[in-house]
């Protein structure tokens, strides 16, 4: 199994400042024949499912506010949250879809300072 | 917008069954880009994928539950369902189901669309 190991753990910062969020998959996860990263990136907010804001390591998903970026190939990934405003306060995952199992990271929780 | 929406018992006692269904609407559960999963997530943890299963009644399931874990699909009524069987306080989650967008066999890919989950406890 494919293990993603996110960090750091929490993250507090101040509004507009830039949080970073750290992915590495234990495995590879970048197909070669079509040179996608099978990597997605979802916000979870308390009593919420998880929501989509990333997929194909970098695609932000419709509706999803531009400060969310995703960067990274092969092991090691980023979500950027640009300029961090209340309303990101939330817990964030990634997930790889490279192999069965689907496995997710453990999560990081994001706060205002 | 396609919408899910999890239904079951909120209670089950240990070694019984749990069954969910879950209802879409919104869109066609036969369509050929999507498999349709489960996911949990135990109070305080990070989600695991359970299983998928596509519109013709393929099935995938995490390893570690395989022995225990069924996935069906019902087009004529827009459903899929889950039963794990045999379950004990450790199957006590949220239990979400989730569409995803297929990249590749074996259920593989990244959820687009969740339901809101629903709570199972384990208790007798």
């Amino acid at each position: 199994d494919i293990v993603m190991t996110q960090s750091p753990d929490s993250l507090s910062m101040s509004l507009g400042e830039r949080a970073t969020i750290n992915c590495k998959s234990s495995q590879n996860v970048l197909y070669t024949s079509n040179n996608k990263n099978y990597l997605a990136w979802y916000q979870q907010k308390p009593g919420q499912p998880p929501k989509l804001l990333i997929y194909w390591a970098s695609n932000r998903e419709s509706g999803v506010p531009d400060r969310f970026s995703g960067s990274g190939s092969g092991t090691d990934f980023t979500l950027t949250i640009s300029s961090l405003q209340a309303e990101d306060v939330a817990v964030y995952y990634c997930q790889q879809y490279y192999s069965s199992p689907l496995t997710f990271g453990g999560g990081t929780k994001v706060e205002i300072k | 917008q396609v919408q899910l929406q999890e239904s079951g018992p909120g209670l089950v006692k240990p070694s019984e069954t749990l069954s969910l269904t879950c209802t879409v609407s919104g869109g066609s559960i036969s369509s050929s880009i999507y498999y349709w999963g489960w996911i949990r997530q135990p109070p305080g943890k990070g989600p695991e994928w359970i299983g998928s299963i596509d519109y013709s009644g393929n099935s995938y399931y995490i390893s570690s539950l395989r022995s225990r874990v069924s996935i069906s699909v019902d087009t004529s009524r827009n459903q899929f369902s889950l039963k794990l069987n045999s379950v004990t306080a450790s199957d006590t989650a949220v239990y979400y189901c989730a569409r995803t967008y297929g990249s590749g066999n074996k259920g593989r890919g990244f959820f687009d669309s969740w339901g809101q989950g629903t709570l199972v406890t384990i208790s007798s």
